[in-house]
């Protein structure tokens, strides 16, 4: 049920955009974005709700269909602070857990 | 508020111990998880609570037990460390459902030998 995420890796210059996805074979009641740097604790970044709803970040923003049980993360104009590893977490419409996908690993370099 | 805490930062068991990872949060929230991070697995649920006296079982409950007798605390067993369960831990609270963020604590780094 754990979410699958693309790419594993990505290495971006300053300035430059880019698109994480999470991919789940689960019908899905809610999306949820992390970005966690090294050493420290997940934070949280994006909700997508069923029906459209959405919570979070100004400068980051996300798509969710539903349909195709997709999540997408766009990081624009990306800013050194942007490097760390991105999760997507996932709810299904049958229950209360939650899965993470692997993560995505994003650098920014000047 | 202090969020969520987590005691201790680092443990060192030998296997066959057990021990008590504590996890408090001071904001009310309803929701409680434990998860573990192991490196290129992300981070997989062990136990989660819905409430006070509210427990259930995430995706690797095996070795470990949780109880929540308050709001505010929602502390993981382990019952008899063994190697495999070198990982860190996350600890996490939200106000409510799925609709809600979570908040993590700053995790345990704890090492089985």
């Amino acid at each position: 049920q754990q979410p699958v995420q693309s790419p594993q890796a990505v290495i971006l210059r300053e300035g430059e955009d880019a698109v994480i996805n999470c991919s789940s074979s689960k019908a899905l009641y809610s999306v949820h974005w992390y970005r966690q740097k090294h050493g420290e604790a997940p934070v949280f970044l994006m909700i997508l709700l069923k029906g459209g709803e959405q919570k979070g970040h100004e400068k980051i923003s996300a798509s969710f269909n539903e349909k195709k049980q997709q999540s997408s993360l766009y990081l624009t104009a990306s800013q050194l602070s942007y490097s760390g590893t991105y999760f997507c977490g996932t709810e299904t419409n049958t229950g209360n857990q939650f899965y993470f996908g692997t993560g995505t690993s994003l650098t920014v370099i000047p | 508020n202090a969020g969520v805490t987590q005691t201790p930062k680092f443990q060192v068991l030998k296997t066959g111990q057990s021990m008590t990872l504590q996890c408090a949060q001071d904001m009310n929230h309803e929701y409680m998880s434990w998860y573990r991070q192991d490196p290129g697995m992300g981070l997989r649920l062990i136990h989660y609570s819905v409430g006070a006296g509210i427990t259930d079982q995430g995706e690797v409950p095996n070795g470990y037990n949780v109880s929540r007798s308050t709001t505010e605390d929602f502390p993981l067993r382990l019952l008899s460390a063994a190697p495999s369960q070198t990982s860190v831990y996350f600890c996490a609270s939200q106000r409510g459902s799925s609709s809600y963020e979570q908040y993590f604590g700053p995790g345990t780094r704890l090492t089985v030998t």
